[in-house]
């Protein structure tokens, strides 16, 4: 069983359209995260929720809006793509605990054209 | 906003070496500190989690050292075979139970 999966793998679209990546964790945690990985394979946080709620909003242009239908998912849909939108895109989750780890999806590559 | 800071940037080692690396990060209010593994092609995977000052913690020929009083983790790779090549992360959560900062991380390249 994937803990953290995400679909699709690979998402490639024009400019100017709308697109969601899917995230559902079966680990039952309690808090998800989407992460950006940059051209430099560095990894940025783009938003955090606990129990459905928003936690965390870093400066990601408002194009980008998180939704969490219930605790297991966390769906990123993204309007009016733009060519530096291209990236790959990871979905985590965790319980809400100091110590606890992490857990990753395998990530959704987009590129748009 | 938290910095974490890892060095260096990549390493290249001969098969057998044993290396490390290093992991800064703010010592006040600390709450823990993630190691992660992350293979080309794949995702983060964590090592490990380390929540208090003079924790070590090993799986096989990996380990870590913490010291939060003066900010610094050490990763320790004993005897690195080709398939250790990888980039190694750390992380610190901004706040309890937030999300995980990353460093830029440390690239291993081990040659057989």
């Amino acid at each position: 069983d994937t803990a953290v999966s995400q679909t699709p793998k690979y998402l490639v679209t024009q400019m100017g359209n709308d697109k969601s990546i899917k995230c559902e964790q079966n680990l039952g945690h309690d808090t998800m995260y989407w992460y950006k990985q940059d051209s430099k394979k560095f990894l940025k946080i783009m938003f955090s929720y606990n129990n459905k709620e928003l936690i965390i909003n870093e400066t990601v242009p408002n194009r980008f809006s998180p939704k969490s239908p219930d605790k297991a998912h966390l769906n990123l849909h993204i309007n009016s793509l733009e060519l530096g939108d291209s990236a790959v895109y990871f979905c985590a989750s965790s319980q809400e605990m100091r110590g606890t780890e992490a857990f990753f999806g395998q990530g959704t590559r987009l590129t748009v054209v | 906003i938290l910095n974490v800071e890892q060095s260096p940037q990549s390493l290249h080692v001969q098969e057998g070496d044993s290396t490390n690396f290093t992991c800064s990060f703010p010592s006040s209010n600390f709450y823990a500190l993630h190691w992660y593994r992350w293979e080309t092609a794949k995702s983060p995977e964590a090592l490990f989690v380390m929540t208090l000052n003079g924790d070590e913690k090993k799986k096989g020929r990996i380990s870590a050292t913490l010291n939060t009083k003066e900010g610094y983790s050490y990763l320790y790779i004993k005897g690195s075979q080709p398939e250790d090549s990888a980039t190694y992360l750390c992380a610190f959560p901004r706040q309890a139970g937030t999300a995980l900062i990353f460093g830029k991380g440390t690239t291993l390249s081990v040659s057989s």
